[in-house]
């Protein structure tokens, strides 16, 4: 079975400062990518999502994930924090072989010092 | 954008008790799902669902739980005997098709006492 996991549980930033988190999954064939975000008090929202193509994805709020194969790696990335992105964050893979189940990464908490 | 909604926000129950948690899917949806986060652990999926039965479950979705769509609306997962373990928060998601987005619901807090 496929699994997901995401290094950092706990992420503190000042306001500007630059952002990648990790998301690496155990699966070798097809998959697909998203990263869901879930703000204080609010409901998980889809960032961005990879199925094919460009492994470059931009996605909500200038945030962006690079898909790299051969590292089995979706990292997100964000240039430049607001104190507003302050939420947790939730990588997911879809596996080809397993229907439309999602697995999600045990997530990230970004805080954002304003 | 169109919700997903949810209700009770929040639900106390004794174990042992019967629970039903509701929710209305996207109006033009045709695939429901329950997902459940433990306090601390990963967001696991339970059960999709799409024309009116089951189309995948998960180990956790056991005998205790069932899913239903009793109206054009309304989806609801019913856990017929309630263990202390199974307290959780439970999202109900839905989408049109596929892997394409899914819509999530704000989650119910299910806490078994």
């Amino acid at each position: 079975a496929q699994s997901v996991s995401q290094h950092n549980h706990h992420v503190i930033l000042s306001e500007a400062a630059s952002l990648e988190l990790g998301c690496n999954y155990s699966y070798g064939g097809t998959v697909n990518l998203f990263w869901y975000v879930q703000y204080p008090g609010q409901h998980l929202q889809l960032l961005l999502k990879y199925f094919s193509g460009d492994p470059l994805v931009k996605g909500i709020k200038g945030f962006e994930a690079e898909f790299i194969k051969s590292k089995f790696s979706f990292n997100l990335r964000k240039p430049s924090v607001q104190w507003s992105d302050t939420a947790e964050y939730f990588c997911a893979v879809n596996a080809g072989n397993a229907g439309n189940m999602l697995t999600f990464g045990g997530g990230t908490r970004l805080m954002v010092k304003p | 954008e169109p919700e997903v909604t949810q209700t009770p926000s929040h639900q106390v129950t004794q174990m042992g008790q019967e629970v039903i948690l509701r929710c209305v899917p996207i109006s033009n949806h045709l695939y429901f799902y329950w997902y459940r986060q433990i306090l601390g652990q990963k967001v696991e999926f339970l059960v999709s669902f799409y024309n009116n039965e089951i189309s995948e479950k998960s180990e956790i979705f056991d005998d205790q739980f069932s899913v239903e769509r009793p109206d054009g609306s309304n989806f609801t997962l019913k856990i017929r005997s309630t263990k202390l373990e199974d307290s959780a928060m439970y999202f109900c998601a839905s989408n049109t098709g596929g892997i394409e987005k899914l819509f999530f619901g704000s989650g119910t807090q299910l806490s078994v006492l």
